[in-house]
């Protein structure tokens, strides 16, 4: 099955700076990479997705890129804010039977100090 | 428009005993999916309903069953409880089983003594 590994487990950064969370999976297959901020005690929120047709999307602050040949794909976000902190998921999914079924890497916990 | 919504949010068993979990999914949704989510990790697929049946399972024992009700709801039942099914319940829908995008709910809150 597809597997997916997530780095780094733990980000500190200061306001404004840049942050990127890194991404691979297995399976060569899966054409849909979404990405959810989930807060402390929240519901998980997709922020942004992209799929295998594409190499980079953007919204606002916020970046995607997938690299299909490398089987990677990674998360930007820039000038951070304290509003920022969260914990960041990545999945990797794989469309099967007219069912996506995602495979979520371990988190990312994002930490902005003001 | 009111979202996922999940009851109850949260609950304490003990082993051996039996749960039902229960969701509400986003107006307009017709597909609801369950995951599981152990403290520090990202959510476990379980299992994905639509049109009242079961249409994918995750690597879960069958002591994880569900049901799709008419109106698109869904429950998560648990049997035999484990200290290891001790987690948080996420139950998250979408337009339809291939459209990728989840829209979650709170969760439930499962303690199991």
């Amino acid at each position: 099955g597809e597997n997916v590994e997530q780095h780094p487990s733990t980000l500190s950064v200061q306001e404004g700076d840049s942050a990127v969370i890194k991404c691979t999976y297995s399976d060569s297959a899966s054409n849909y990479f979404p990405w959810y901020k989930q807060e402390l005690g929240k519901r998980p929120q997709l922020i942004i997705d992209i799929r295998s047709n594409v190499g980079e999307k953007k919204d606002q602050r916020i970046a995607v890129t997938l690299n299909k040949t490398a089987k990677h794909f990674s998360l930007h976000i820039t000038e951070t804010q304290p509003e920022d902190s969260a914990v960041y998921f990545c999945a990797a999914s794989l469309l099967s039977g007219g069912s996506y079924i995602p495979t979520f890497g371990r988190g990312t916990s994002l930490i902005v100090h003001p | 428009d009111a979202g996922v919504t999940q009851s109850p949010t949260h609950l304490i068993k003990t082993r051996g005993q039996q749960v039902t979990l229960r969701c509400s999914p986003k107006s307009g949704h017709d597909t609801v999916s369950w995951y599981q989510q152990a403290l520090g990790q990202g959510p476990q697929f379980i299992f994905q309903y639509y049109e009242e049946e079961e249409r994918q399972r995750g690597n879960f024992p069958d002591r994880f069953s569900g049901h799709q009700f008419p109106n698109y709801s869904s429950e998560l039942n648990v049997n035999a409880l484990l200290l290891g099914d001790s987690a948080l319940y996420l139950c998250a829908s979408s337009p339809s089983p291939g459209s990728g995008e989840l829209f979650f709910g709170e969760g439930s809150r499962l303690t199991v003594l």
